[in-house]
């Protein structure tokens, strides 16, 4: 799986867009970007994935870029609950047992 | 919503006991991984189950084993607990072995 890169913390106003970047420069084309995040002390939460084409949840949005090599995570109205790590992954489908390998992630830190 | 539980989420267990983690997923999901997390160490997937009775192990299966009698429930034994396998456990399941995978909220074990 391709690796991702994405700066360690950002801080996000109430109620204000909070964009997530990732790159992940040598992804392949049957790669997936999937995103996670992390609320202390629970477990992870899937968010989002998508392969080429922007994609919208009720939790999210995803913006790939036309060459995919970065993309942004969009949590439209940032709540106080949404203060987590957020992991940004690569997974193809196959190879790695399936397991979930996260980085660092980026601390994203959401103030009234 | 797709729900997937853990017996505990907090325990605490003594040098040398067998410990059992249960984690059970409500959707009919194939697949089934049981990760521990620790500081510094990020997810380390220790096995995971494709299937009723299969397992397969993962990076860090030494002191573990597994059970999965039904589709919907995956055990991790401790045969006999040490310090060194203290830690957050998380269990997840995904519909196929590359999909997004569902966690629960995870056993926080200390061996003392």
């Amino acid at each position: 799986d391709a690796k991702t890169t994405q700066p360690p913390s950002m801080d996000c106003a109430e109620g204000r867009a909070a964009n997530l970047p990732c790159n992940h420069s040598t992804i392949s084309g049957n790669e997936y970007v999937y995103w996670y995040r992390q609320i202390h002390s629970q477990g992870p939460q899937y968010i989002i994935h998508g392969l080429k084409n922007n994609e919208t949840n009720e939790m999210a949005s995803l913006i790939i870029t036309e060459d995919r090599k970065s993309s942004t995570l969009i949590l439209p109205h940032a709540t106080l609950r949404d203060t987590a790590v957020y992991y940004c992954i690569v997974r193809g489908s196959s190879g790695n047992t399936g397991k979930l390998i996260f980085g660092q992630g980026t601390t994203l830190q959401v103030k009234p | 919503d797709v729900k997937v539980t853990q017996s505990s989420r907090y325990l605490v267990k003594r040098t040398g006991e067998k410990v059992f983690l249960e984690c059970v997923q409500d959707m009919d999901h194939e697949n089934m991984f049981w990760y521990r997390q620790d500081p510094g160490l990020g997810l380390r997937l220790i096995y995971f189950s494709y299937d009723v009775k299969m397992k397969e192990k993962g990076d860090i299966p030494e002191g573990y084993s597994v059970s999965r009698e039904k589709k919907e429930r995956f055990s991790l034994i401790l045969e006999s607990a040490s310090t060194n396998q203290t830690s957050m456990y998380l269990c997840a399941s995904s519909f196929l072995e590359y999909n997004e995978q569902f966690f629960g909220p995870g056993t926080r074990l200390t061996v003392l």
